[in-house]
């Protein structure tokens, strides 16, 4: 068990590109989400998947924000034509829906995205 | 929904002495608590949590909080504090029973102990 491993740690893009973040969840878990972070703020919804199934999606997360989990293990999220207000903490939790103590959510690291 | 009000933005207390990290919540369902903690420049790490059972609940390093359901409450306490306690505390809330699913977060209170 290695934990839940984000990647890249940092990016740094201009406005208007598109970036692609990589989520790997602890390798048992089957359930997914992705969270974002502002400076100051608590983590806020963005979406959540169960298996390769996404199941609810925050209206947070704009039609520029895309997420997949195509096999039902990693999970990529794409934000198009980035805009400065985008600039957050990305962070990627797992659980399992399969043991006694459900729903504790394990985060990895996080993303950090700063649009310039 | 659910929403948390953490009503400390910033706890400042000296070495050794109590502390109490305050969380308030709403919820028209019954409800699974969570306290995160976030040491600087690492991600979130589960402190506690409530589940059902016991309205106490402890973690390993000292820390405890009541799950209070007539004040929609789940303080956190520690008796004495240390200097490594400084970091900042999130507490999380989602429904409980077969609903579980996301976490709602309040805005977190930066705790910082003093020598």
């Amino acid at each position: 068990d290695t934990g839940v491993s984000q990647n890249p740690r940092h990016k740094i893009t201009k406005r208007g590109q598109n970036v692609t973040f990589r989520c790997d969840p602890i390798s048992e878990h089957n359930r997914l989400y992705w969270y974002r972070q502002t400076l100051g703020q608590g983590p806020e919804f963005l979406t959540y998947f169960q298996n390769e199934a996404q199941l609810e999606k925050s209206r947070l997360l704009s039609d520029r924000f895309s997420a997949e989990r195509p096999k039902g293990s990693f999970s990529t999220l794409e934000i198009q034509r980035t805009e400065q207000g985008d600039s957050a903490m990305y962070l990627c939790a797992s659980s399992s829906t399969y043991i006694l103590a459900k729903n504790i959510q394990y985060f990895g690291a996080g993303t950090r995205l700063s649009v310039l | 929904a659910q929403s948390v009000t953490q009503l400390d933005s910033q706890v400042p207390v000296f070495e050794e002495a109590p502390v109490e990290l305050r969380c308030n919540y709403s919820s028209s369902v019954s409800v699974y608590l969570f306290w995160y903690v976030q040491y600087p420049n690492q991600g979130l790490q589960l402190l506690l949590k409530y589940l059902s059972g016991s309205t106490l609940v402890e973690s390993i390093n000292g820390f405890e909080a009541e799950f209070n359901k007539s004040q929609t409450s789940f303080h956190l306490r520690k008796p004495s504090v240390h200097i490594s306690d400084t970091a900042e505390y999130f507490c999380a809330v989602s429904p409980g029973g077969t609903s579980y699913g996301k976490l709602t977060f309040g805005q977190g209170t930066i705790l910082t102990v003093h020598p």
